[in-house]
């Protein structure tokens, strides 16, 4: 079956930077975008930018460019994302979903990963 | 900057129906934005239940269903369960390969 499996939980101090993974398995890995979404404790899901596994390509909402990198290593299906000089407030969960395929329209985030909780403190 | 808007709570009497929407702070919601929708409870992760406006994801009971009212898309529970008791988010696409997720509404049944 489809499914993403994402890497444990971090603990950070502020100004760090984090690198999160996301395994992908069960269907053809370069053939679907993948798309990083985060959720702070008690807020609700914020988009952050999709990566294209065949290329490498990436696309980053406006908020999080300068200061986000979405890569992928496609000899083991897997992606990262790395969020650098983080802020108290970039606590949160962070949950890679697999996106539209390269050649669809865009239809839903499904599956999702477990999530990683990143946590950021002195 | 454009805001994706959702009503905050909503409740909900078991058996009931209720709809829940997704617009925009400027200009209309159509079927071009592919919104799509799903649902959370705590400690979990989101699960999908609508996409491209009113396509059922795979298991989704079919009391889900959506829409375009209007100027919003729209996710109807016809017949509510308490097991619907959840948070629910919608995403639109904004096109140049940009999503931008809902406030999401805190959806009570009782």
């Amino acid at each position: 079956q489809v499914q993403l499996v994402q890497s444990g939980a971090e603990v950070k101090e502020p100004g760090a930077s984090v690198k999160v993974s996301c395994k992908a398995s069960g269907y053809k890995f370069t053939e679907y975008y993948l798309h990083w979404v985060r959720q702070a404790p008690g807020q609700g899901l914020e988009w952050m930018g999709w990566i294209n596994p065949n290329s490498g390509g990436t696309n980053y909402a406006h908020k999080f460019r300068g200061w986000v990198t979405m890569t992928r290593d496609t000899s083991i299906t897997t992606v990262y994302m790395e969020l650098t000089s983080l802020k108290s407030d970039d606590a949160a969960v962070y949950y890679c979903t697999r996106g539209p395929s390269l050649t669809s329209h865009p239809t839903a985030f499904d599956p999702w990963g477990q999530g990683t909780l990143v946590s950021v403190s002195s | 900057q454009t805001v994706v808007t959702q009503e905050p709570s909503f409740s909900v009497s078991p058996g009931g129906t209720v709809t829940l929407t997704c617009g925009l702070s400027s200009g209309s919601v159509s079927t071009s934005y592919y919104p799509s929708w799903y649902q959370q409870t705590p400690g979990q992760a989101p699960r999908p239940l609508i996409h491209s406006t009113d396509v059922r994801s795979s298991g989704v009971p079919d009391r889900f269903s959506g829409s375009i009212l209007g100027n919003k898309a729209a996710l109807t529970i016809t017949g509510a369960q308490a097991v619907d008791e959840s948070d629910y988010y919608c995403v639109l696409f904004m096109g140049s390969g940009v999503w931008v997720f809902g406030g999401g509404t805190k959806l009570t049944v009782l």
